[in-house]
């Protein structure tokens, strides 16, 4: 059974940190680009960041580029999202994923995490 | 930046009726393009990809189409379990995006 469990989220004020993090397990984590979307209370989802399978390739929404940083550790299966600078339109529930650009009817999401940016 | 226009934002309708939903890119993205369920409280799943390809599982009343900067998502006859939000998504061209949502209500 393919499981991803996001943590690591909560209350923070603004201009702290948080590091996300999204174990994976039943399938092979290391063939898979990831992506993290998130979607603020009441909106849409809104695309964060993507890391390639190897973890050389990284991509960012220009409203995190700079701030948030993806990254992976095959050898622990496991996807992270070092948040930094939070401000307030940060506050959503943030989900890891698999990304596949084409060609693939595999669809694994977690659950989410939230994440409130408040003082 | 590749923006993706949805609409109606909402769509009421009663079940058994036929859904026609609409994606609009500002660019084309040729067929990369993805279609997403959302129900309250849940992860989006996967309806279609590629533009027209069914994800497993996914009953036959879904079908997507277009290609370029067109994209109609339809539910043939609506079940009550299909009322949701759904999003597109573009797969072709960094920074990814999607669609700000169509939101299928009853009637």
């Amino acid at each position: 059974e393919v499981q991803l469990v996001e943590s690591g989220g909560g209350l923070v004020q603004p201009g702290g940190s948080l590091r996300l993090s999204c174990p994976a397990s039943g399938f092979t984590f290391s063939s898979y680009a990831m992506s993290w979307v998130r979607q603020a209370p009441g909106r849409g989802l809104e695309w964060v960041s993507t890391i390639s399978s190897s973890g050389v390739g990284t991509y960012y929404a220009d409203s995190v580029k700079g701030r948030f940083t993806i990254s992976r550790d095959n050898s622990k299966n496991t996807l992270y999202l070092q948040m930094n600078s939070l401000r307030a339109e940060d506050t959503a529930v943030y989900y890891c994923g698999i990304y596949i650009q084409t060609g693939s009817n595999e669809d694994y999401w977690g659950q989410g995490t939230l994440v409130t940016v408040s003082s | 930046e590749i923006v993706l226009t949805q609409s109606p934002a909402t769509l009421s309708l009663s079940p058994g009726e036929r859904a026609t939903l609409s994606c609009r890119a500002s660019q084309s993205v040729r067929s990369y393009l993805a279609w997403y369920q959302q129900k309250p409280g849940q992860a989006p799943r996967l309806l279609i990809y590629d533009a027209s390809s069914r994800a497993t599982g996914i009953p036959a009343r879904f079908s997507g189409s277009g290609s370029g900067t067109d994209f109609t998502l339809t539910i043939s006859s609506l079940e009550p379990e299909d009322f949701a939000v759904y999003y597109c998504q573009q797969r072709y061209d960094w920074p990814l995006s999607f669609g700000g949502g169509t939101n299928v209500e009853i009637k």
